[in-house]
C-alpha cells in the first residue's frame, strides 16, 4: 500500500536546540519525497525534496531531510530551532498508483512548537 | 511571481446546493491541482490538469464533482447538491513542466467550504 506515516502528530522543541520531524513512507518504484509547510491561514509551501542522489538534502530557512532507504524513512532536521518555524508540517510521496505520477500522498501532518 | 490565487476564501452552502470555486495559477505554470484537506488530515489529491487537459482523477472524486481548465490557465471546480461530507479546505496549486513529477508544488491559501 502506498502511504505516508508521521508518528507524532506535535514536537515541542526549545529554541536554539535541533529538531527532528519524523517521516516513514511506503511505496512502490523509487520515491520521491517532499516537506511542505503550512503557516495558520496561509497554503503549504514547498520545503525541500529528495527525488535521487546525495541522501541528505538541503532545503528553504535551513531546514535539512536525510533520506534512509533500508528504514525508509525521511526525517526533517533542523540544527537550530527558532521560534518562527512554529508551523505545520507534511512529508508527502509520490503516488506510485498515479497514472501520471503526479499525485502526492500526504501524511496527517506534525504540529511544530518552538518556545523561546 | 503573484502566486497561486483561489476565491472565495470561505463560503458556506445549504446541503443540496451547488457551489463553485475558482483557481489561478501561476501564469507560467503548466499543471494544476485540485487538493482537499479535512481537519487533521493532510491534503488528498481530487484532480490534475496538463493545460486544458484533464489527465488524472482520483476515486475521490465523485460525480458530483467536475473540474475544468477550459483555456490553460484558470481553473473551476464544482460541487453539486452539496452534502455535509464535502465541507473541507479545497487546494489548489499549480507546477512547471518540464520538470517532471519532482517539480514543486506552489499551492494557494485555499477554499474553506462548510456545509450546512
Amino acid at each position: 500500500a502506498q502511504s505516508v506515516a508521521q508518528p507524532e502528530d506535535q514536537v515541542n522543541v526549545a529554541e536554539g536546540n535541533p529538531l527532528t520531524v519524523k517521516c516513514t513512507y511506503s511505496v512502490s518504484g523509487n520515491p520521491y519525497l517532499f516537506w511542505y509547510v503550512q503557516y495558520p491561514n496561509r497554503g503549504l509551501q514547498f520545503l525541500l525534496k529528495y527525488i535521487t542522489g546525495d541522501n541528505l538534502v538541503k532545503g528553504s530557512y535551513g531546514f535539512e531531510a536525510e533520506f534512509n532507504k533500508s528504514q525508509t524513512s525521511f526525517h526533517l532536521k533542523k540544527p537550530s530551532a527558532l521560534v518562527s518555524d512554529s508551523a505545520l508540517y507534511f512529508c508527502a510521496v509520490r503516488d506510485g498508483r498515479s497514472q501520471a505520477g503526479t499525485a502526492l500522498i500526504f501524511g496527517k501532518g506534525t504540529t511544530l512548537s518552538v518556545s523561546s | 511571481d503573484t502566486g497561486v490565487s483561489q476565491n472565495p476564501r470561505h463560503k458556506i452552502t445549504k446541503r443540496g446546493q451547488n457551489v463553485t470555486f475558482r483557481c489561478d495559477p501561476i501564469s507560467e505554470h503548466n499543471r494544476l491541482y485540485w487538493y482537499r484537506q479535512t481537519l487533521g488530515q493532510g491534503p488528498e489529491f481530487l484532480t490534475y490538469f496538463q493545460n486544458e487537459a484533464q489527465l488524472e482523477k482520483s476515486r475521490l472524486l465523485s460525480d458530483r464533482f467536475s473540474a475544468e481548465r477550459p483555456k490553460g490557465s484558470f481553473s473551476t471546480l464544482e460541487i453539486q447538491r452539496t452534502e455535509q461530507g464535502d465541507s473541507a479546505m479545497y487546494l489548489c496549486a499549480s507546477s512547471l513542466v518540464p520538470g517532471g513529477s519532482g517539480s514543486p508544488l506552489h499551492f494557494g491559501n485555499g477554499t474553506r467550504l462548510t456545509v450546512t
